[in-house]
């Protein structure tokens, strides 16, 4: 089957970095996505990766490697309005987005 | 409006009622989809509709009945669901379905309440 696994929760502390994994298993790759999503509103479209490599976009970055089936997105110099869950998806063979649980960070000030 | 609109944004609703969600988008997409949103769980993807035709419909109940009368527009119809039902539902919207770097953009939700 197909699946996507990352972290439940994270804790970081304003000012720092964190890293958030993900890894998955789908039948066909057509790209990785990250999504944030504040509690109670919409995800919102962060970051694209089909390519083996880093996209650095501000002061968040995502990665990948197809060959792990393995992705991260960094986040640096963590603000408090970074609270939110993220989530990784992968779309398949089938363009179908499949989607992970979603990791849920914590900012501490 | 701007981006994808969904109404209402709050439904309670008995398990023998029938109401509909709307969803509307204002992007020019071709694609629409409607996901349904647990705690802690996955996104699911329930039906989705490229170019006004359905073209997924992802082992969902027939409580659930969606139409799509124009690209615009997407419509998620309730039937005597169930309390586990109760979640938040959510549209999104694409250039196409079959784009890799099409991300897609979502409304703010429905959140449904089955008493």
């Amino acid at each position: 089957g197909q699946n996507i696994d990352q972290p439940t929760e994270m804790t970081a502390t304003e000012g720092a970095i964190v890293q958030i994994n993900c890894t998955y298993q789908t039948s066909g790759f057509n790209g990785l996505f990250w999504y944030q999503q504040h509690a109670g509103e919409a995800p919102t479209f962060l970051s694209y990766n089909v390519l083996d490599g880093l996209e650095e976009k501000g002061r968040f970055s995502s990665f990948l490697s197809r060959s792990k089936g393995y992705s991260y997105l960094l986040l640096k110099e963590l603000q408090m309005k970074d609270s939110a869950s993220y989530l990784c998806a992968v779309k398949d063979s089938n363009y179908q987005l499949i989607w992970g649980a979603g990791t849920k960070l914590i900012i501490k000030p | 409006e701007t981006g994808v609109t969904q109404t209402p944004r709050h439904l309670v609703m008995g398990m023998t009622n029938k109401k509909s969600l709307k969803c509307e988008q204002h992007l020019g997409h071709n694609a629409m989809y409607w996901y349904k949103q647990s705690a802690k769980k996955p996104l699911e993807l329930m039906f989705v509709y490229n170019f006004k035709e359905q073209t997924e419909n992802n082992s969902v109940p027939s409580r659930f009945s969606p139409e799509c009368p124009n690209s615009s527009h997407l419509f998620l119809h309730l039937h005597t669901l169930q309390p586990e039902d109760s979640a938040l539902y959510l549209c999104a919207s694409s250039q196409d379905e079959a784009s890799g770097v099409a991300e897609q953009f979502f409304g703010p939700g429905t959140r449904l309440t089955v008493l």
